[in-house]
């Protein structure tokens, strides 16, 4: 079975500073993998995907992820922290197995502050 | 330019009472899903939908019926309601299994 870890439930950064959060996953088969963000009292919107193309992933906002096999991780970051950047972030998972194949399998989110 | 449409916003329910969760999408998505949102849990799979018709069941289903009499729609239902039920429930839609979720913007759900 697949799943997803983000370490860190709440990550406190300033504003400029480096956005760092952390996804691992655990998966058999090469893996699809998302990013998503959540505002407060909305739905989820989707950052960016990694489908086995290129290693480092390009989404919205400035953020980027980069997959590495090796240490089965798809961290996302962005260089400069804006104020608007405070959210809570979902890694994500596309499960393989079974009936629920093609399901997501979600980690249970990383709640981004930013600090003027 | 709507995507996932969830009705209602916001509700309060009695312990026992029954109720039904609307979602449409207008993108022409096979794939419907159904999902509670609780503090610290993530998203949590309820039942989905891989076209019209049908219908099967996620990782908590326990609770809730589901029905997908027409492609756009796809019912949340809560047949008893109990106080454990208190969540937001996020609707989604892709187009294809393993391509992006489109999501609504939520269900805040309340059980007294």
């Amino acid at each position: 079975a697949q799943s997803v870890t983000q370490l860190g439930s709440h990550v406190s950064v300033s504003e400029g500073a480096l956005v760092l959060l952390r996804c691992n996953y655990s998966s058999s088969v090469p893996p699809y993998l998302f990013w998503y963000v959540q505002y407060p009292n909305q739905g989820l919107q989707l950052l960016l995907k990694y489908t086995s193309a290129a290693t480092l992933v390009k989404g919205i906002n400035g953020f980027e992820a980069e997959f590495k096999k090796s240490e089965t991780s798809f961290h996302l970051t962005k260089p400069s922290a804006h104020m608007s950047d405070a959210a809570e972030y979902f890694c994500a998972v596309r499960s393989y197995y079974g009936g629920s194949q093609g399901n997501l399998i979600f980690g249970k989110g990383t709640k981004l502050s930013v600090k003027p | 330019n709507a995507g996932v449409t969830q009705t209602p916003k916001f509700r309060v329910l009695k312990t026992g009472q029954s109720m039904t969760l609307l979602c449409a999408q207008d993108m022409n998505h096979e794939y419907m899903y159904w999902y509670r949102q609780d503090p610290g849990m993530g998203l949590r799979l309820i039942h989905y939908s891989v076209g019209e018709g049908t219908t099967a069941k996620g990782e908590v289903p326990d609770g809730y019926n589901v029905s997908r009499l027409k492609k756009q729609n796809f019912l949340l239902g809560l047949e008893s309601a109990a106080p454990s039920q208190t969540s937001v429930y996020f609707c989604a839609s892709s187009g294809d299994r393993g391509q992006p979720q489109h999501f609504g913007d939520g269900t805040r759900l309340s059980i007294l």
